[in-house]
């Protein structure tokens, strides 16, 4: 059985500072990996996504992740983060296998908060 | 492209009362629909999915129902709300074999049971 684990559940960094959200994975098949982003009182947006090919994933806000099946991680990075990156981001991964999303599996989450 | 629409953005229903969120799909035809619960502080869980009119998988044991009329819309529904049911309810939508079964968020939407 897959799982999602977020290692952290809250980061509070300063403005203009890199940040890094762990985000590991079990499974015993090959995943396609997601990052979403959830500003207060709003759905979620796709912040980035792999599929395949380039491990390196960019996606939109200057934000970017590495995929790593030797360590089975796929953490989200930005070199420097602006108030409104403020939010809760959630890492995501669905087996090959399915055909529809119903087996996607969320991390719980992890709240970044940004200090002036 | 594609959109999705959920309304009521915010409902605030009287325990026992009856419930209906609806969500509409634009921009693509046969998608895969989804309703997410969100509990406040708590991670996503998956209420319902289905993959075709009239066709709805439920994931956990509850007094919620779903319902897919038409193609691209997705209702959400209780006869009889509890406190319980209280959270952050999301739609979502998915396209078979595309991009790896990439789901896409609507708004969401506030459900406060009193």
């Amino acid at each position: 059985a897959q799982s999602v684990t977020q290692l952290d559940s809250q980061v509070p960094v300063f403005e203009e500072a890199p940040v890094e959200l762990r985000c590991n994975y079990s499974s015993s098949v090959s995943v396609y990996l997601f990052w979403y982003v959830q500003y207060p009182n709003q759905g979620l947006q796709l912040l980035l996504k792999y599929l395949s090919g380039s491990t390196l994933v960019k996606g939109i806000n200057g934000f970017e992740a590495e995929f790593n099946k030797s360590q089975t991680s796929f953490h989200l990075r930005k070199p420097s983060v602006h108030i409104s990156d403020t939010a809760e981001y959630f890492c995501a991964v669905s087996d090959l296998r399915y055909s529809s999303a119903s087996k996607i599996i969320f991390g719980s989450g992890t709240r970044l908060s940004i200090r002036p | 492209s594609q959109t999705i629409h959920q309304w009521p953005a915010t409902l605030v229903q009287p325990v026992g009362s009856p419930l209906s969120l609806e969500c509409t799909v634009e921009g693509t035809s046969n998608p895969n629909l989804y309703w997410y619960r969100q509990a406040a502080g708590r991670g996503l869980q998956l209420l319902f999915y289905s993959v075709g009119i009239g066709q709805i998988s439920s994931e956990v044991p509850q007094n919620l129902s779903a319902s897919r009329p038409q193609d691209r819309q997705f209702i959400l529904s209780s006869k009889k709300l509890l406190l319980s049911d209280s959270g952050f309810y999301l739609c979502a939508w998915s396209q078979t074999g595309v991009a790896g079964n990439t789901i896409y968020f609507g708004e969401g939407s506030w459900l406060t049971v009193v």
